[in-house]
């Protein structure tokens, strides 16, 4: 099955600064930008996760947009320009390429506020 | 809108099953694939599998192959979730999540859109 390893396990960022996090994956999701069946979704403390982004640079509706995804292949990252108090809990990336045989998720990276 | 209501929290002994629903509203029910993600205490999410409620179709993680059932029920809007030889380590929140895909193209699942709000399940002697 294809692992996806997300860096840094943990982010302490300052309000108002950029956050971004990276997710690598053991085999390539695609190689055309755009193409990779790639998402990211947040949790929050105590409740279900949410999407952010999907095939790699695609914002679900009503995401802000100072976050964004981009990345082709093995390497992909989650870009927040400017992070907010909101934005506080466990970020995931997932693979869902391999479908139907697995569909993967990164370890995560707790955002926290500096 | 869409919403995904799941049933209530269990409590169970190791070798038992446990039955989790998930009933959709919002959208009509045999377009959209669901998947089932579950989560141990503290830990990441973990795919479990994913059903096509058009067809009727499955695919299971190759970790609960066996252990796992997956139905759906079209007059209900519901899916279901059934895991058998319970263990501790079974433990965890469990959330169906639809995907965005149309199941009536066979488009590729690419976007789990909606959450359901969890269920926890706990296996303990």
């Amino acid at each position: 099955d294809i692992v996806l390893t997300q860096t840094p396990l943990s982010s302490p960022v300052t309000l108002g600064q950029p956050a971004s996090f990276s997710c690598r994956s053991s085999q390539s999701l695609g190689d055309t930008d755009g193409s990779a069946y790639l998402s990211w979704l947040q949790q929050r403390p105590g409740q279900p996760p949410r999407v952010l982004i999907y095939k790699t640079s695609n914002r679900f509706s009503g995401v802000p947009d100072r976050f964004s995804g981009s990345g082709a292949g093995t390497d992909f990252t989650l870009h927040i320009s400017r992070v907010e108090a909101e934005d506080v809990g466990v970020y995931y990336c997932m693979q869902a390429t391999q479908f139907p045989r697995s569909i993967t998720f990164g370890q995560g990276t707790r955002l926290e506020i500096k | 809108q869409v919403q995904l209501v799941q049933s209530g929290a269990e409590v169970k002994k190791p070798g038992a099953s446990v039955k989790v629903s998930c009933r959709a509203s919002g959208y009509t029910f045999t377009n959209s694939y669901m998947h089932w993600v579950r989560q141990a205490p503290g830990q990441g999410l973990e795919w479990m599998g994913t059903i096509n409620p058009n067809i009727n179709g499955r695919s299971y993680a190759q970790k609960f192959q066996g252990r796992i059932t997956m139905t759906s029920d079209s007059s209900t809007s519901t899916v279901y979730m059934e895991l058998s030889g319970l263990r501790p380590e079974d433990t965890a929140v469990y959330f169906c999540a639809r995907d965005r895909g149309s199941t009536r193209t066979l488009e590729h699942p690419y976007c789990f859109d909606y959450w359901g709000q969890g269920t926890l399940v706990t296996v303990s002697s």
